[in-house]
């Protein structure tokens, strides 16, 4: 079984921020970990993901994210928020989703 | 196809009324998702199919909730006697790999249940 934990629904940055957004993860098979970005009224995109190799993962619009197994965590980062990034970020195990976080930037 | 096409966009359904929704993978594609996504909250599964088999069904909420995909290419959600509660965004996404490498998502199907 796999569940994942999404801390806070909501984070908000001011624009050239870090960003920082939570994952936990559960899984009882070896856990393959994926971002999903998702703006208002359109589908899910994917951000990065990892399967195996390399802990530290890059994706899409400077976003990276590193696999801690010793702490079963997946947190996304990017170093300097732009006002193109407010979404809904999910975080996902084996297809599983979290809640999600609403990123929102402020000028 | 380009992408994953779900139809319809949207869909009206009277409280008691069947529905069915439609998913078209991309071509090829080996593994299908579905899933449910109430306003404001994230995707819960629903379904896996890897080709025409459904491996795992156990997010199904009920057995008013069915799901198909006879020759491992589309897929079809069902949902019998609809009710309120089953108003969300029905999202379907697909892989070209077994092993949950990422998948690409459709649009979605918005079912409002009135």
């Amino acid at each position: 079984a796999q569940s994942v934990t999404q801390l806070g629904s909501h984070v908000s940055v001011s624009e050239g921020a870090l960003v920082l957004l939570r994952c936990n993860y559960s899984s009882s098979v070896p856990p393959y970990l994926f971002w999903y970005v998702q703006y208002p009224n359109q589908g899910l995109q994917l951000l990065l993901k990892y399967t195996t190799g390399a802990t530290l993962v890059k994706g899409i619009n400077g976003f990276e994210a590193e696999f801690k197994k010793s702490e079963t965590s997946f947190h996304l980062t990017k170093p300097s928020a732009h006002m193109s990034d407010a979404a809904e970020y999910f975080c996902a195990v084996n297809m599983r989703f979290g809640a999600g976080t609403r990123l929102t930037v402020k000028p | 196809g380009a992408g994953v096409s779900q139809s319809p966009r949207y869909k009206v359904a009277k409280r008691g009324q069947d529905v069915a929704l439609r998913c078209d993978p991309i071509s090829g594609h080996v593994s299908l998702f579905w899933y449910q996504q109430a306003l404001g909250q994230g995707p819960e599964f629903l379904t896996y199919f890897q080709n025409e088999a459904q491996l795992d069904k156990s997010g199904l909420p009920s057995d008013r909730f069915f799901a198909e995909r006879p020759e491992g290419s589309v897929s079809t959600l069902k949902i019998q006697r609809t009710q309120q509660e089953d108003s969300a965004v029905y999202l379907c996404a697909s892989s070209a790999s077994t092993n949950n490498y990422g998948y690409t998502f459709g649009s979605g199907t918005r079912l409002t249940v009135v």
